[in-house]
């Protein structure tokens, strides 16, 4: 069965600190894709990243970096110098190529506090 | 721009009202979701649709009905509206799951 676990549900670190959220998946799919989206105080998902499950190569986004491993099921985020815009709650996201169904199981999400 | 949008950003009703939240996207999308969201719940699925006049159930559709009479929109319906459905509403549309979900708003309905 799709599952997608977000262990931590709310971390608060010091502004400029690094910070990692943590996501673990199950799949029994030999495609799939995941994804992160960021929830700001303003409510909307944003998009933030997709991976397949082909390609393990880390990715880094200007303060932001992803980290998958397939060999431990996780597809960790890491906001390196942290500041206060990054304050929101963020989802990992599981989607499965066979499940023709379209539907995108969501952690059930890390409310991430930046404090000044 | 891409844009899901959803009628209303804060909403009250009296409980026993009919409820209708709106949603309209303009990426000619197939698919459409509505979740809600609750602190500690995450998002839940109430109903999804992959085309004009479908519908099908999610994980939580009870007390709720879904319309679905043109491609870029996708109504919510609460039939009599309670005060367990106070909670923050979120339309979703997509062309391919894979490609993940383009997000609006959110409305935050409060029964009263």
């Amino acid at each position: 069965a799709q599952k997608v676990t977000q262990a931590q549900t709310e971390i608060s670190v010091v502004e400029k600190e690094d910070v990692t959220l943590d996501c673990v998946y199950e799949t029994r799919d030999t495609t799939y894709y995941l994804f992160w989206y960021k929830q700001p105080p303003s409510g909307e998902l944003v998009f933030l990243i997709r991976r397949n499950s082909f390609d393990e190569q880390n990715e880094i986004s200007g303060r932001y970096s992803w980290n998958f491993q397939k060999s431990t099921s996780s597809f960790n985020f890491t906001i390196t110098a942290s500041q206060v815009v990054d304050s929101a709650v963020y989802f990992c996201a599981l989607s499965e190529e066979a499940n023709r169904d379209d539907k995108i199981i969501f952690g059930k999400g890390t409310r991430l506090h930046i404090l000044p | 721009d891409v844009k899901v949008t959803q009628s209303s950003r804060y909403l009250v009703k009296r409980t026993g009202e009919k409820v209708f939240l709106e949603c309209v996207q303009d990426m000619d999308h197939e698919n459409m979701f509505w979740y809600r969201q609750d602190p500690g719940l995450g998002l839940r699925l109430i109903y999804f649709s992959y085309d004009v006049k479908m519908k099908e159930k999610g994980d939580i559709p009870e007390g709720y009905s879904v319309s679905r009479e043109k491609k870029e929109r996708f109504s919510l319906i609460l039939e009599s509206a309670s005060t367990n459905q106070t909670s923050m509403y979120l339309c979703a549309s997509s062309w391919d799951g894979i490609y993940g979900y383009t997000f609006g708003s959110g409305t935050r309905l409060t029964v009263v």
